[in-house]
């Protein structure tokens, strides 16, 4: 399968602990997204890579949130001290069009779960 | 304000019946894209087809059109022929050309509930 994997689909965590979450883009995509999805809602753009550089971030992404893509390759998207409010599904995506004509190509997502 | 707006949370067709999903955008950019996204129960979206706003013809995939009306802003999404398996989750979405991300900026969804 060559399509987007993220990894792990599921996270349960205790408030307070750190999770990160990997994205394996498709292979020959130099464009990565992060976003996020709550139950009932649309996906929410947290953050933009292009191979290695990170070209903007959402105000949404506050400073618990990190995101890496250190070879231009799989990235990883951190949350620190997680918050209840942090359960959410975050989903990667990747693209290889430069401009508005080319789709994203999304992977199933990370489900996080703070108790 | 909203960028995209999806009015209908739910919608119901009968197996086999059109059905059409509603989805207006705003933006004062002149070059645009609308996409409209699937997504299933197991949560991965699943491009289902893209508009330009500078295209002169409506966009087709298949069993699914998209119905652009742009003076109105809005681009429904038409499904022809409804199967059992078009039940999901359906994002509209939209992509303007200023911004260095560019990315997508979805709207709310409609789940869509197909009847056998």
């Amino acid at each position: 399968d060559t399509g987007v994997s993220q990894d792990p689909r599921h996270k349960i965590t205790k408030r307070g602990q750190n999770v990160t979450f990997r994205c394996d883009p498709i292979s020959e995509h130099n464009r990565l997204y992060w976003y996020r999805q709550t139950l009932g809602q649309g996906p929410e753009f947290l953050t933009y890579f292009q191979n290695e550089a990170q070209l903007e971030k959402s105000r949404l992404l506050s400073d618990r949130f990190s995101a890496e893509r250190p070879k231009g390759s799989f990235s990883t998207l951190e949350i620190q001290r997680t918050e209840q409010g942090d359960s959410a599904m975050y989903l990667c995506a990747s693209s290889r069009r430069q401009g508005i004509t080319g789709e994203l190509f999304f992977g199933e997502g990370s489900r996080l779960t703070v108790l | 304000a909203q960028k995209i707006t999806q009015t209908q949370p739910g919608m119901f067709v009968q197996e086999k019946e059109a059905v059409t999903l509603d989805c207006t955008y705003d933006t004062s950019d002149p070059s645009y894209g609308l996409f409209w996204y699937k997504q299933p129960s197991s949560g991965e979206m699943i491009f289902l087809i893209y508009q330009g706003s500078y295209d002169q013809q409506n966009a087709t995939e298949g069993r699914y059109s998209l119905n652009f009306q742009k003076a109105r802003k809005s681009a429904n999404l038409v499904i022809s022929a409804s199967q059992l398996g078009d039940s999901a989750m359906y994002f509209c979405a939209m992509r303007e050309a200023s911004g260095s991300a560019r990315q997508l900026t979805f709207g709310s969804g409609t789940q869509l509930t197909v009847l056998p």
